[in-house]
């Protein structure tokens, strides 16, 4: 079945300070990437759509200029937590969806800790 | 607003034993319901999904029931294995491939 990649798995960073996760699709081409946060013991909520070459469209609630998200080829997504802060501690899973096609994949999720 | 609702939010099950897990929905937009299984540190993972235009879908021991005038959908496991412990999460989209709302999931014990 088609992979999706997410690193680093677990990061550690000082409040204040950025961080970025990568999510690549290992054998196809995601022309679409979804990007979700889940709290301990809660459900996935989504944070925001990408869409290669495009602008992310993020859903109500998101700070866009806290979560940078780019999505500038068909194999990798990033998003960039800045200025992070102890709330913003969290698991960040990634979706792709191939293009043409309609199944989305999950990557492993990166466990974020902010200090 | 919670879009999918799901429950139980835990469920314990004797091994061999049925495990179902139920989720409502309001959106009629929604044409997509997939059913995911997370172990922990992990990210979820596609068991099954269904379309309205089919009432049951099975696959393996994992069957889904789809009643759309009642707008439910339940997850059936049958023979139950300690293996199967995990959270389950339903979910649904308004088109195959578009972004999913999940319900805010289910964990599963089952007991050897």
């Amino acid at each position: 079945g088609a992979v999706v990649s997410q690193h680093p798995s677990w990061v550690i960073c000082k409040s204040g300070t950025s961080v970025k996760i990568e999510c690549r699709s290992l054998d196809f081409q995601a022309t679409t990437m979804f990007w979700y946060r889940q709290f301990p013991k809660q459900s996935l909520m989504l944070m925001a759509t990408s869409n290669e070459g495009s602008k992310a469209t993020y859903e109500q609630g998101v700070e866009k200029d806290k979560f940078l998200i780019n999505h500038a080829s068909l194999t990798l997504s990033t998003l960039t937590v800045t200025s992070a802060h102890p709330e913003d501690s969290s698991f960040y899973i990634c979706s792709a969806r191939e293009f043409g096609a309609g199944e989305l994949f999950f990557g492993e999720g990166s466990r974020l800790t902010v200090l | 607003q919670q879009q999918v609702k799901q429950s139980p939010q835990s469920l314990i099950v004797q091994k061999g034993g049925i495990s179902i897990i139920n989720c409502a929905y309001e959106n009629t937009a929604f044409d997509y319901f997939p059913w995911y299984q997370q172990f922990p540190g992990k990210g979820p993972a596609l068991l099954i999904a269904i379309r309205p235009d089919v009432s049951e879908k099975k696959e393996g021991r994992f069957t889904i029931s789809f009643n759309k005038s009642a707008k439910q959908f339940s997850l059936h496991i049958m023979d139950s294995q300690p293996g199967d412990s995990a959270t389950y999460f339903c979910a649904a989209s308004m088109e195959y491939g578009n972004k999913l709302v999940f319900g805010a999931g289910t964990i599963l014990r089952v007991k050897s």
